[in-house]
């Protein structure tokens, strides 16, 4: 199976930074089917980004994803209070789907 | 809107078997889509257990295949986890969600927390 690396376990960060995020596969993902997701505690995980850049439905365009192969990156481009949250990637281009461990971004 | 929300004991003994049901709004699972569970163990990743289209045609992950049955009831709008002959390291919180092909999972539970302990 695809093992996702996300290299930066914590991102400490100030609204209005940019931040930056990385996700590693072990080999190339499918037709970029590579995904994005928030979490919060005790929440849902929210879809941000699908097929490695596309934004889902009702995503702010502060995220943004790209990348192709094996090297994926996820964008935003100006924190918000709101986006301090863990942040996890996940391929679904091969079987089983898999996920990172999580990248989690906080308030510097 | 669609929702999912996980149901079950939160607590399963050991060799027991773990059921969860998932019951979701805002959309007829009869209608499409693949339906997943996902568990994380602590201090662990995600990790796909497996996931059934609507016509009841399963995927399981092969790291737990002989253990998981996934099941769909549409006239409920629900489906269902078992997970046979728990140990502890099958304690997670399990989440469910919507699985697509092209979009990844695009709708999950808030996710439910299963302890195996006697």
């Amino acid at each position: 199976e695809i093992v996702l690396t996300q290299s930066q376990g914590t991102l400490s960060l100030s609204p209005g930074e940019r931040a930056t995020l990385s996700c590693r596969a072990s080999q190339s993902v499918s037709s970029s089917y590579l995904a994005w997701y928030q979490h919060k505690p005790g929440q849902a995980p929210r879809l941000l980004i699908y097929g490695a850049s596309s934004r889902a439905t009702g995503i702010p365009d502060r995220f943004s994803g790209s990348g192709s192969g094996t090297d994926f990156t996820l964008t935003i481009s100006r924190l918000e209070p709101e986006d301090f949250a863990v942040y996890f990637c996940q391929q679904y281009g091969s079987s089983p789907p898999t996920f990172g461990l999580g990248t989690k971004v906080e308030i510097k | 809107q669609v929702q999912l929300q996980e149901s079950g004991p939160g607590l399963v003994k050991p060799s027991e078997t773990l059921s969860l049901t998932c019951t979701v709004s805002g959309y007829s699972i009869g209608n499409g889509y693949y339906w997943a569970w996902i568990r994380r163990p602590p201090g662990k990743g995600l990790e796909w257990i497996g996931n059934i289209y609507h016509s009841g045609t399963t995927y399981y992950n092969p790291s737990l295949k002989s253990r998981v049955t996934i099941s769909v009831d549409t006239s409920k709008n629900q489906f269902s986890l078992q997970l046979s002959s728990v140990t502890a390291a099958d304690t997670a919180v399990y989440y469910c969600a919507r699985h697509t092909t092209t979009r990844g999972c695009d709708y999950w539970g808030q996710g439910t927390l299963v302890t195996v302990s006697s």
